[in-house]
């Protein structure tokens, strides 16, 4: 099992570039979210979603959209890259509401805005 | 009233000592608190999670303990081993463990060999 995967791992943008960070899982999950690391900050939600054509605000979601299309997929478009979006994201899975399962993370993505 | 504050920042301990990490909340409607621990370059992995209808876990060497009248909960970590230093998140969340986890700022640990 895979588990839950991110493409890319590392990633530089230039300001105004627009990119897709990829996540998939094979865990046939309901819930699947995004979250931003930040030094001394936690992780905070950006967006996420309960199933496939279901998806709300996080915390965080200015200046970032998300779909999900298929119980899988769970992509995240940065349309128009701004330094503040340096950071590190990490997808995650959950297998669903009251299921006393905690969440899976991916490895995450290091973002770079110059 | 989302927030979950997470002490000490950072925390060094010998090994087989006792590593103690606070967490504290103020919005009531949380009903499902994990711990998560995440190593350099990795993702956040579960350790332990906890619900207010109990007062303490144990899975191994790790414990939460957690206190609903002060809003408060800990992760103690017993005899403490290098392989146990890494970034430790407490979290929170409503509605019975759902995907909204409110995260701690993070404790580093550190065990000294």
């Amino acid at each position: 099992n895979a588990g839950v995967t991110q493409t890319p791992k590392f990633q530089v943008l230039k300001t105004g570039q627009s990119m897709t960070l990829q996540c998939a899982q094979d865990m046939n999950h309901e819930y699947m979210s995004w979250y931003r690391q930040d030094p001394g900050m936690g992780l905070r939600l950006i967006h996420y979603s309960v199933g496939a054509g279901i998806t709300d605000q996080g915390e965080v979601p200015n200046g970032y959209n998300v779909s999900r299309s298929t119980t899988e997929d769970f992509p995240l478009r940065l349309l128009s890259a701004a330094p503040s979006q340096t950071s590190v994201y990490f997808c995650a899975s959950q297998p669903g509401h009251n299921t006393g399962v905690g969440a899976f993370f991916g490895q995450g993505t290091r973002l770079t805005v110059v | 009233q989302q927030q979950v504050k997470q002490s000490p920042q950072s925390l060094i301990v010998q090994k087989g000592g006792i590593s103690i990490i606070n967490c504290a909340y103020e919005n009531t409607a949380f009903d499902y608190f994990p711990w998560y621990q995440q190593f350099p370059g990795k993702g956040p992995a579960l350790l332990i999670a906890i619900r207010p209808d109990v007062s303490e876990k144990k899975e191994g060497r790790f414990t939460i303990s957690f206190n609903k009248s002060a809003k408060q909960f800990s992760l103690h970590i017993m005899d403490s081993q290098p392989g146990d230093s890494a970034t430790y998140f407490c979290a929170a969340s409503s509605g019975g463990g759902t995907y909204k986890y409110i995260f701690g700022t993070g404790t580093r640990l550190k065990v000294l060999a």
